[in-house]
């Protein structure tokens, strides 16, 4: 089965600082695909970047980028220069493959940037 | 602006009054998606549809219609609503069925079943 974990339930960073967000998973298939979505106070489900499996390079989108290591399964997100408006939750997922196309999420972290 | 909309965003309605939240989406994708989203239950698919007329039952159908008879269109029917049925729903679509690219959200509909 897969699976995704998030095992942050919270964090907070100060304004302009770095953070890191972890998220391990589990899957059976050798190509993929991995997404973060940001859920801002408006509940909107928002994507901030995904990353093929078949892809050595680490996806970047601006201030945010992954550190991919598909050996370990593990896919953590680094926001870089922190925002007042990163305040969100964030959910890791990964598509199923054979359950209707279904998203697979994480629990979600629960992002605070502070002033 | 490439989007997927929702209609309406709130609603509060009674026990048994039919009701229906319309989804649509300018990107022509073929797969469209409902989701539900509860505290400590997360995002929980109710249906799902690969093309026109083709749909398919997610992990919690019961309660729940839909139907496609457009690309764009994916209306999700609660013919009898419960108060179980309160939650956040989401509509997303993506390019191909299975989802393997990116699955993209509508604004989400907040439903009060009383």
């Amino acid at each position: 089965a897969q699976t995704v974990t998030q095992s942050q339930p919270e964090m907070s960073v100060q304004e302009a600082e770095t953070v890191t967000l972890s998220c391990t998973y589990d899957t059976s298939e050798s190509n993929y695909y991995l997404f973060w979505y940001k859920q801002p106070p408006s509940r909107q489900m928002i994507l901030v970047i995904r990353q093929e499996a078949y892809k050595q390079q680490n996806a970047t989108e601006n201030r945010f980028s992954v550190n991919f290591q598909k050996a370990a399964k593990s896919f953590s997100l680094k926001i870089s220069d922190s925002q007042l408006g990163d305040t969100a939750m964030y959910f890791c997922a990964l598509p199923s493959y054979n359950q209707g196309g279904k998203l697979i999420f994480g629990q979600g972290t629960e992002l605070s940037v502070k002033p | 602006e490439a989007q997927v909309t929702q209609n309406p965003r709130y609603l509060i309605t009674v026990t048994g009054k039919k009701l229906t939240v319309t989804c649509s989406q300018n990107m022509n994708h073929e797969y469209m998606s409902w989701y539900r989203q509860d505290p400590g239950l997360g995002l929980r698919q109710i249906y799902y549809s690969m093309n026109v007329e083709v749909t398919d039952k997610g992990d919690v159908p019961e309660g729940y219609k839909v139907s496609r008879k457009e690309k764009r269109n994916f209306p999700l029917i609660l013919e009898s609503p419960s108060p179980n049925q309160t939650s956040l729903y989401f509509c997303a679509s993506s390019d191909f069925p299975g989802s393997q690219e990116t699955q993209y959200f509508g604004p989400g509909t907040r439903l009060l079943v009383l």
